[in-house]
């Protein structure tokens, strides 16, 4: 059974990066791409970027762009998402998503990661 | 940059009702790249439709969806109390590959 299996809750203050993993098994891990998607607390899905895990490409939300990097290390089958210069607006749960099959769709998804920015 | 709008905001309906949600894309696109989640409190997404009409594995048959161009829909035939959660679109556009998600339909109980 497809497993992502994220990193545990994260309190960060504001200026600082946080680091986010996504460990996955149970299937070819570069045969997919992974995308990461937060939501904040009570708002809806936002769509953060995307890498393709088979060749490192990668692509930001335009409104990240210069604060987040997602990379895999194919060698444990995980991804990770870093975001710096965090901000009490950062606040969300992120979460890791498989893709590259069935359309663009989301076919597994990790249990989120709370990521709380607080002074 | 193309916008999915959801509608109704929230869906007040009873136990074997139907529901009929609605996702309206801001441009026409391809019905290939629509799908639908289902979001229940304190848990991940769950993959309902792709391709607009196509049920995931494991999804019942009372979940379908239809459209195309810029106008799609989810219908849940009767009800059930584990369905009553958020619901919402989402769109991938290729070169480069970005995806969009609407701001969702909560299905409340009447």
């Amino acid at each position: 059974q497809v497993q992502l299996v994220q990193s545990g809750a994260e309190v960060k203050k504001p200026g600082a990066s946080v680091r986010v993993s996504c460990k996955t098994s149970d299937y070819t891990f570069t045969s997919y791409s992974i995308s990461w998607v937060r939501q904040a607390p009570g708002q809806g899905l936002e769509w953060m970027g995307w890498i393709h895990t088979y060749n490192g490409d990668t692509n930001y939300a335009q409104k990240l762009q210069g604060r987040v990097t997602m990379t895999t290390d194919t060698s444990t089958n995980t991804a990770y998402m870093e975001l710096r210069s965090l901000m009490s607006d950062d606040t969300a749960i992120y979460y890791c998503a498989r893709g590259g099959g069935l359309g663009g769709s989301f076919d597994s998804w990790g249990q989120g990661t709370l990521v709380t920015v607080s002074s | 940059e193309i916008v999915l709008t959801q509608s109704p905001g929230t869906l007040s309906l009873s136990p074997g009702e139907r529901a009929t949600l609605s996702c309206r894309a801001s441009q026409s696109v391809s019905s290939t790249y629509l799908a639908w989640y289902q979001q229940k409190p304190g848990q991940a997404p769950r993959l309902l439709i792709y391709g607009a009409s196509s049920r995931a594995t494991g999804i019942p048959d009372r979940f379908s969806g239809s459209g195309s161009g810029t106008d799609f829909t989810l219908t849940i035939t009767r009800l059930e109390p584990a369905d009553f959660a958020v619901y919402y679109c989402q769109l991938y556009v290729n070169s480069p590959p970005t995806w969009t998600f609407g701001q969702g339909t909560k299905v409340e109980i009447k």
